[in-house]
């Protein structure tokens, strides 16, 4: 079947811009997971899913970050007046299991480069 | 706060050499640690895991890895590598009791010359 699939690949926005950066998850994968990696660094965890219910927001950097996953499939990750420092890859991925650490299938990454 | 440390950012290697890419955590309690490599313009995929049991796991495409709970390490190895395996390689832990989230490491890339 199909893997985790991100759009769009790559995204250039002007600073104070809004940006939307979708998910969609392996089919069936109850956990999605959204995690954020600037050049030379490992991702870093952002926000994580069970079904819709969002479980831990803990790492968005601020409230100019927010996700939602309203039909527990497809998970949409916005920010909202973006900054120079927000350019990074941000990454999704999705487990098939709650509750307890499993595989986590990644999707090849959204660019994002704010000007 | 649990952290993972690869001490080693860049690994140069010549085709059929071994290789060991170095991981360290710091955590007090149970963890699952990860493997996972990212080849140019790829996404993350899942080189091996450690759950429980044994403390050697075996992999894909000929690598394996070590727990050493007294050490705090869980090192990659592969006896014999090529050209392929160039690549970056991040190593993550996932702490017991947590819903799953990863803490990554900065990554090491190898890089295999013929």
């Amino acid at each position: 079947g199909a893997g985790v699939s991100q759009s769009p690949r790559y995204k250039v926005t002007k600073r104070g811009q809004d940006v939307a950066l979708r998910c969609d998850p392996i089919s069936g994968h109850v956990s999605l997971y959204w995690y954020r990696q600037a050049l030379g660094q490992g991702p870093e965890f952002l926000t994580y899913f069970n079904y819709e219910a969002q479980q831990d927001k803990s790492g968005l950097p601020n409230d100019r970050f927010s996700a939602e996953r309203p039909e527990g499939s497809i998970s949409t990750l916005t920010i909202q007046r973006t900054e120079q420092r927000d350019s990074a890859m941000y990454r999704c991925a999705s487990s098939r299991v709650r509750g307890r650490p499993d595989t986590q299938y990644f999707g090849p990454g959204t660019r994002l480069t704010v000007l | 706060a649990q952290s993972v440390t690869q001490l080693d950012s860049q690994v140069p290697v010549f085709e059929e050499a071994p290789v060991e890419l170095r991981c360290n955590y710091s955590s007090s309690v149970s963890v699952y640690l990860f493997w996972y490599v990212q080849y140019p313009n790829q996404g993350l995929q899942l080189l091996l895991k450690y759950l429980s049991g044994s403390t050697l796991v075996k992999g894909i495409n000929g690598f394996e890895a070590e727990f050493n709970k007294s050490q705090t390490s869980f090192h990659l190895r592969k006896p014999s590598v090529h050209i392929s395996d160039t690549a970056e390689y991040f190593c993550a832990v996932s702490v017991g009791g947590s819903q799953g989230n990863l803490i990554f490491g900065k990554g090491t890339k190898l890089s295999v010359k013929p």
